[in-house]
């Protein structure tokens, strides 16, 4: 059973079109987050969600738009997509100990976002 | 100044040999620190944490930390071709106690 699991691996649209990326975790892990990693490798944190409520919001283009139905998705949405959105965009999740941050994140294989 | 700084090499060692990995980070306050392993096409995963200034080791593999100089760094014994992937130097720092990565060493393990 695959702990984090997104879909789809592979998205290939075009600019303008609005896309939606998935992601579910049977962890049992109240935290859950999205990261963009761009081509030069760097991973960086977009959202972060503890228990369905959104606790950290990078400085992204309000085209992105997270949804946690419950604490075991986090879905993610991207309206107008543009070229600079191509990445690949990993699904994560944590389980913070009391009066500690956890910093054991589990990934989702990732999706391949290619906007044309 | 970026908040965590790594050699994005790539850095090539020879198989058996001890690869070194280092990286230095902005923020003073920053408590944690870990290394995640990510191979081509696949998604990161976490091998060391370390939270106090000194050596831990674990297998081959050795989290070396000094909070004075700000560095933190990695080193693999007996490199295996395995072995050959990106390491991501990650911090928690920050009110927001959130993690934030380096951009990367890829490491090449030559049989």
């Amino acid at each position: 059973d695959t702990a984090v699991s997104q879909t789809p691996k592979y998205l290939v649209t075009q600019m303008g079109n609005d896309k939606s990326i998935k992601c579910e975790q049977n962890l049992g892990h109240d935290t859950m987050y999205w990261y963009k990693q761009d081509s030069k490798k760097f991973l960086k944190i977009m959202f972060s969600y503890n228990n369905k409520e959104l606790i950290i919001n990078e400085t992204v283009p309000n085209r992105f738009s997270p949804k946690s139905p419950d604490k075991a998705h986090l879905n993610l949405h991207i309206n107008s997509l543009e070229l600079g959105d191509s990445a690949v965009y990993f699904c994560a999740s944590s389980q913070p100990a009391w009066g500690a941050v956890s910093e054991k994140l589990f990934f989702g294989s990732g999706t391949q976002l290619s906007v044309l | 100044q970026k908040e965590v700084e790594q050699n994005s090499g790539p850095l090539s060692v020879p198989e058996g040999a001890i690869a070194s990995l280092n990286c230095t980070y902005s923020d003073r306050g920053s408590q944690s620190f870990f290394w995640y392993r990510q191979y081509s096409g696949k998604s990161p995963e976490l091998i060391m944490f370390i939270y106090s200034n000194g050596d831990k080791e674990d297998g081959r593999f050795t989290a070396q930390l000094n909070k004075a100089s700000q560095y933190v760094s990695l080193l693999i014994r007996d490199s295996q071709p395995s072995d050959s992937a990106t390491y991501l130097c990650a911090v928690v720092s920050g009110s927001a106690r959130q993690l934030t990565f380096g951009s990367g060493t890829q490491l090449t393990v030559l049989p």
